[in-house]
């Protein structure tokens, strides 16, 4: 199985500063169709997780544009520009390339 | 709008079964496999399979063959996991998710809220 791996686990975070997420792959997530199905969710306490991103940089429709994706191959990066109260949470980073799909153990964003 | 609705909360002993129910609505339900991805208490995303509800096939995440069972009832919209000889390690929140306004690239963009199952004697 692919074992996605994220950084940090916790990270604490200033109100109006940027964070970034990190997240390892253990085999390149390029599919053979040349689409990457890496995708990254939010998940606030309580809640079922949100999808964000999809395909390494497609940001969802209504997701604020300080969320963005980045990367390829193995590595893949989470960057919110701007930390906002709302944003607390576990992000997750997903992959669909390799079957079966799997989760990174998530990184908590805290103020 | 798309919805995934799920059953209610369940309290059951160490080697019985569970049965989760799914039921979705806004959308053609046999248009998109559903997923069923769990969570512990505290701990990350557990993926354990899909159903296509257009022909009742399923793909299990190998930890789940021959204890997951998953269904789907096309007249009424709902998808369904039973999960057989629980153990305290199966507790946790399950939840079915879909891509369903993002068909094709390969994520959940609607999920259920989620139901709880706790193993306790």
């Amino acid at each position: 199985d692919v074992v996605l791996t994220q950084t940090p686990l916790s990270s604490p975070v200033t109100l109006g500063q940027p964070a970034s997420l990190s997240c390892r792959s253990s085999q390149s997530l390029e599919h053979s169709d040349g689409n990457t199905y890496l995708s990254w969710l939010q998940q606030r306490p309580g809640q079922p997780p949100r999808l964000l991103i999809y395909k390494s940089s497609t940001r969802v429709s209504g997701v604020p544009d300080r969320f963005n994706g980045s990367g390829a191959g193995t590595d893949f990066t989470l960057k919110i520009s701007r930390v906002e109260a709302d944003d607390v949470g576990i992000y997750y980073c997903m992959q669909a390339t390799q079957f079966p799909r799997t989760f990174g153990q998530g990184t908590k964003v805290e103020i | 709008q798309v919805q995934l609705v799920q059953s209610g909360a369940e309290v059951k002993k160490p080697g019985a079964s569970v049965k989760v129910s799914c039921k979705t609505s806004g959308y053609r339900f046999t248009g998109h496999h559903i997923h069923w991805v769990r969570q512990a208490p505290g701990e990350g995303l557990e993926w354990m399979g899909w159903i296509n509800p257009n022909n009742g096939g399923t793909t299990l995440a190998q930890k789940f063959q021959g204890r997951v069972t998953m269904t789907s009832d096309t007249s009424i919209s709902t998808a369904y996991m039973e999960l057989k000889g629980l153990t305290s390690d199966d507790m946790a929140f399950y939840y079915c998710a879909s891509g369903i306004l993002l068909t094709g690239a390969g994520v959940f963009d609607s999920w259920g809220q989620g139901t709880l199952v706790t193993v306790s004697s």
